[in-house]
């Protein structure tokens, strides 16, 4: 059974990297279907798709964050990850990750974590 | 970037009853257009992908259509369970964007 699990800091100050990772279970990160994405959830916001990762490193970001995020992928060990620099308070959100279906609808969501930046 | 507008922000339904909601794009996405259910604090769930087509183990009360710019989500006979805030999703155009969500209230 395929689950996502993200951990990361849940406070971070501003100015500062946001730095989340996500462990994938139960499938292989190095599918040829599947991209690996970050989705975030600022409260009482919509979701917003921060960019996605294919296993051979190929990303795609949202142009609203490009010039601040990385994301990479660890296939030996079986996951992805997010960094986000420069954080304001605007960036308090719920940060997901989730499984692609190539470019398109976002199949499995891990359980998401809280991230909240202030001083 | 294409905005999606769902309709209506809020439901209140009884159970058994017929739910409708509406996803209309800003400009024509094809089919390119996905449903998911928020229920909370949890996180959201893929139920209909590319406009129509049911994913794997969603009930089949959960149905999906449309294309272009118009597209519905269709809760038939809904059951307490159902209670969440359901979100569009298109993937025809980067960035991908989401509607601001519909809160189906069990009465």
């Amino acid at each position: 059974q395929l689950q996502l699990q993200e951990s990361g800091p849940g406070l971070v100050k501003p100015s500062e990297t946001l730095s989340l990772t996500c462990t994938v279970s139960g499938d292989s990160i190095s599918s040829v279907t599947h991209y690996w994405a970050w989705i975030r959830q600022p409260p009482g916001k919509r979701l917003e798709w921060i960019g996605s990762i294919f296993y051979s490193g190929s990303t795609y970001y949202n142009p609203s964050l490009k010039s601040r995020v990385n994301i990479s992928i660890d296939t030996s060990k079986n996951q992805f990850s997010l960094q986000l620099s420069s954080v304001t308070a605007a960036d308090t959100a719920v940060y997901f990750c989730a499984r692609q279906f190539l470019r398109e609808a976002f199949e499995y969501w891990g359980q998401g974590t809280l991230v909240t930046v202030s001083s | 970037e294409i905005v999606l507008t769902q309709s209506p922000n809020f439901q209140s339904v009884t159970p058994k009853e017929k739910v409708t909601i509406t996803c209309r794009a800003s400009q024509s996405i094809g089919s390119r257009l996905h449903w998911y259910q928020q229920k909370p604090d949890q996180s959201p769930k893929l139920l209909i992908k590319y406009a129509s087509q049911s994913f794997s183990g969603v009930p089949s009360r959960f149905s999906g259509s449309g294309s272009g710019t118009d597209f519905t989500l269709t809760i038939n006979s809904l059951e307490a369970e159902d209670a969440a805030t359901y979100y569009c999703h298109q993937s025809n155009t980067l960035p991908g964007t989401f509607g601001q969500g519909t809160k189906v209230e069990i009465k």
